[in-house]
């Protein structure tokens, strides 16, 4: 069965650096997101990628924050400075394009961790 | 405002009972609704959803869920629940505010339940 694969599984980083969370969505696949789940509270939407450009953000994915899908297998989320704050759960999904694909696919992951 | 409430934190039941996981939920217009799991260490897998038809849906592992429009809600059932049940369980509703084409889910605080032998 096809799978969203994110790497790393688990980051950590010293506060101020930059990270880039990896993740290749399922080859067919047209819409691509990132959530993000703090340890212990409730999953959240950062932010919706279609046709090459942001569909939707939330309130967190503030300009610390982009994504990009460098070479048409790839889809990044990059957070330029961490912020404490930002140690969660970063979770990659991609929605297939016909009418019926309402279902998100899951990646297992990535745990990054600021210090 | 649009919201997903999973009133219990966590479930308790004996392996071999029934289960259930409730979810209730707030949104204008016709909800989509989702069922997701999570096993440790693990992302979302998909259980099931409503988007339109029977009431009565069945998912992946035995797990069905029965949309009710009259209470908002759309609780998780399994007949015969097992130890390796164990895990999060997250409801989620599609934004309704989000385009048709392109749309992202509002979750649940997620429910744990544990199925003990």
């Amino acid at each position: 069965e096809p799978e969203v694969t994110q790497t790393p599984s688990h980051q950590v980083t010293q506060m101020g650096q930059e990270v880039i969370l990896r993740c290749v969505p399922i080859s067919n696949h047209l819409y691509f997101y990132w959530y993000r789940q703090i340890l212990g509270q409730k999953v959240e939407f950062l932010v919706s990628f279609y046709n090459n450009e942001i569909s939707e953000k939330s309130e967190i994915f503030d300009d610390q924050f982009s994504v990009e899908r460098p070479d048409g297998s790839n889809f990044t989320l990059k957070i330029r400075s961490t912020k404490l704050e930002d140690s969660a759960m970063y979770f990659c999904a991609s929605r297939g394009p016909s009418s019926g694909a309402n279902v998100l696919t899951f990646g297992a992951g990535s745990r990054l961790t600021v210090l | 405002a649009q919201s997903v409430a999973q009133p219990e934190d966590q479930v308790n039941v004996a392996e071999g009972n029934p289960l259930t996981v409730k979810c209730t939920y707030s949104v204008s217009g016709n909800p989509y609704l989702f069922w997701y799991v999570q096993y440790p260490n693990r992302g979302l897998q998909f259980l099931l959803k409503y988007i339109t038809g029977d009431n009565l849906v069945k998912g992946s592992y035995g797990f069905e869920a029965e949309f009710n429009k009259s209470q908002t809600s759309f609780h998780l059932k399994k007949p015969s629940a097992l130890v390796s049940d164990s895990a999060l369980y997250f409801c989620a509703v599609r934004d309704i505010r989000s385009m048709d084409s392109n749309y992202q889910l509002i979750w649940g605080a997620g429910t744990k339940l544990i199925i003990k032998p």
